[in-house]
């Protein structure tokens, strides 16, 4: 079982839509949650941390931790083509001190 | 990209050949990682620096040494080229103020062919 799982897609959304992406971990005392994302081509970018249980917010991201069913959503809204990427989720892994475990990413689609 | 450039931005070398990446950081940050980025695998961890000439081992660490001399400066070297090692290198610091609260920032990469 890999330690960080997510669907790597297509997903394609309508521009406008609500794009949602998934994250599943393994290790159940994992404490930190990252999204990034990446274009073709380049480097990742951070886009979202989440830390505790609940929603944050930032423009028009939300993530989502729900430790006890070991997942991490990251919600886009309002969809545009410049959001067209790869999304990695990456998690801190108990006892993984300062080290990242990445998934293996989510292509978005987002389409005129 | 968060102050961090990464040398040379493309390489084509010959199997056997010993080969040299260097991550160069302008944020004084303490930590510092090398990853490895390949189609299906996502980003694996090769080495990482906590501080000056302190550094560990990653998950894909075979085959690589790292070193780091100077809080700005972390190299990677690749002993002897093989064409398995062809991919897309990532540097990437931390400021790591909190083990729980570890943003990584990404620098623009290195993309390493082995023929």
């Amino acid at each position: 079982q890999k330690e960080v799982e997510q669907n790597s897609g297509p997903l394609s959304v309508p521009e406008g839509a609500i794009a949602s992406l998934n994250c599943t971990y393994s290790d159940r005392g994992s404490q930190s949650f990252f999204w990034y994302r990446q274009y073709s081509g380049k480097s990742p970018e951070l886009i979202m941390s989440i830390y505790s249980n609940g929603d944050k917010e930032d423009g028009r991201f939300t993530a989502q931790l729900n430790k006890a069913s070991q997942y991490v959503s990251l919600l886009i809204r309002d969809s545009q083509p410049s959001d067209s990427a790869t999304y990695l989720c990456a998690v801190i892994p108990t006892g993984g001190g300062n080290k990242l475990t990445f998934g293996t990413g989510t292509q978005l689609k987002v389409e005129l | 990209d968060a102050g961090i450039t990464q040398s040379p931005r493309h390489k084509v070398t010959e199997t056997g050949t010993p080969v040299t990446l260097r991550c160069h950081q302008t944020e004084n940050h303490r930590y510092m990682y090398w990853y490895r980025q390949d189609p299906g695998h996502g980003l694996r961890l090769i080495h990482y620096s906590y501080g000056v000439k302190d550094t560990d081992k990653g998950e894909v660490s075979d085959g690589y040494s790292v070193s780091r001399s100077k809080t700005e400066d972390f190299l990677l070297t690749l002993e002897s080229a093989t064409s398995s090692q062809t991919s897309v290198y990532f540097c990437a610091i931390s400021p790591a103020r909190d083990s729980s609260y570890n943003e990584q920032f990404f620098g623009p990469g290195t993309r390493l062919t082995v023929l």
